[in-house]
């Protein structure tokens, strides 16, 4: 069964810190890994796919890279509104295609 | 603008009274799918539907029916909502590709209390 685990479960930041998300998973054969920020009591927005080990994607202040067994989502010189939760998940690469969701990494960004 | 849309978008109802919550999404998606977040449990699909009236279960499917009539439909029925099922609700949609990569949109969900 796939399983995918973030840390930290949480994280403060001064504007400005920059920081490291990590998302580490196990599942039967890398078939890529998404990205998404979620704003509370909205819906997730999607930021990145990851398909292949070494691939790297940007996007303003955040930098995803991924490994063969984990992901991280870097965080550059962050602004108060970076504030989010951020979530990782695996395709399933069955008829289902139902998304394997990390718990997410709740961040607060601090001016 | 491309779009999943859901409604309501907040819910109070009682126990088994039966109601309706509507997906809809304008980006011609043939996959659409229902989750459910809860604290502690993360997001878990109920349903997902592969094309026009092609749907099947998700991890927890339980309590719940779908229809799939239009492709730019997909709507979760609780016939008989329960405390249980008190939970804030996401339809989400993506074209259905060759790989699973496909990336999966998420309208802004709905949350439901049963009382």
């Amino acid at each position: 069964e796939d399983q995918v685990t973030q840390s930290p479960e949480a994280l403060r930041l001064q504007e400005g810190e920059s920081s490291s998300l990590n998302c580490s998973y196990t599942v039967s054969g890398l078939r890529g890994l998404f990205w998404y920020r979620q704003d509370p009591g909205k819906g997730p927005e999607f930021l990145f796919t990851l398909y292949s080990a070494g691939e790297e994607k940007e996007k303003e202040r955040l930098k995803a890279t991924l490994t063969k067994k984990e992901s991280f989502l870097h965080i550059t010189a962050p602004k108060p509104e970076d504030s989010a939760t951020y979530l990782c998940a695996d395709p399933n690469d069955t008829g289902r295609r139902a998304l394997t969701f990390g718990s997410g990494t709740r961040l607060q960004v601090q001016p | 603008e491309a779009q999943v849309t859901q409604n309501p978008r907040y819910l109070i109802t009682v126990t088994g009274k039966k109601l309706t919550v509507t997906c809809s999404q304008n980006m011609n998606h043939e996959y659409m799918s229902w989750y459910r977040q809860d604290p502690g449990l993360g997001l878990r699909q109920i349903y997902y539907s592969m094309n026009v009236e092609v749907t099947d279960k998700g991890d927890v499917p339980e309590g719940y029916k779908v229809s799939r009539k239009e492709k730019r439909n997909f709507p979760l029925i609780l016939e008989s909502p329960s405390p249980n099922q008190t939970s804030l609700y996401f339809c989400a949609s993506s074209l259905w590709g060759q790989t699973a990569t496909d990336t999966q949109y998420f309208g802004p969900g709905t949350r439901l209390t049963v009382l």
